[in-house]
């Protein structure tokens, strides 16, 4: 079966520090990968989308990046994290581009001070 | 273009009586929809999923959700809520060649 793992469930971070969060996938190939991002009170924000290593699409501007350096892994990065970097972030995988559901992680609860 | 819109962004009810959350879409194409739960500070799960089979669809913990069409609608409904149903729950539309599209949410408070 497939899973997704999402590291790490918090994080304190202070302005102006970098971010990586990661994101694996187990049991299937070549998945579609995302980047959601929920601030408090708020709903899902997409941020990123792969279809493929090395292929990155951004759905937003922001200090944010992703890279995915393997087929089932996904990162999220900032060079220098903001106070409105704040939120909830959520990996999520799912099998085909098409009228298909997604699976989510277990998400990263990301405070920057 | 599709949208989601979730009627109600809080609801509350009793436990033991009915649940309705509202789902109004917007799409091009023939969408699937997607229920969604979260609960605090967890990833989302999926509750139950329309692909254009059978319109009432049924997923787990006793939801259904009936896709209609006419009225670009799919509410997710229970026949008596349970205090572990209180949670976020989230509407989603995908469409050809597209995008999940997330509606803004809605918080399900369960009194005992």
């Amino acid at each position: 079966s497939q899973t997704i793992h999402q590291w790490p469930a918090t994080l304190v971070q202070p302005v102006g520090s970098p971010l990586s969060l990661e994101c694996t996938v187990e049991g299937t190939s070549n998945p579609n990968l995302y980047w959601y991002r929920q601030a408090a009170g708020r709903g899902l924000q997409l941020l990123f989308y792969s279809v493929g290593i090395g292929q990155i699409s951004s759905e937003v501007p922001q200090n944010l990046s992703a890279s995915r350096p393997q087929d089932r892994q996904f990162i999220l990065s900032s060079k220098k994290l903001l106070l409105s970097d704040s939120g909830f972030y959520l990996c999520a995988w799912s099998v085909s581009w098409r009228n298909t559901e997604a699976f989510f992680g277990q998400g990263t609860r990301l405070t920057v001070v | 273009a599709q949208s989601v819109t979730q009627l109600d962004s809080h609801v509350s009810v009793s436990e033991g009586t009915p649940v309705l959350l509202r789902c109004n879409y917007s799409s091009s194409y023939s969408p699937s929809l997607f229920w969604y739960v979260q609960h605090p500070n967890k990833g989302l799960q999926l509750l139950l999923k329309y692909t254009s089979a059978a319109t009432l669809v049924k997923g787990i913990n006793g939801f259904e959700a009936e896709f209609k069409k006419s009225e670009t609608s799919f509410h997710l409904t229970k026949p008596s809520a349970h205090m572990s149903d209180a949670a976020e729950y989230f509407c989603v539309v995908s469409d050809a060649g597209n995008m999940l599209t997330f509606g803004g949410g809605t918080r399900l408070m369960v009194k005992p």
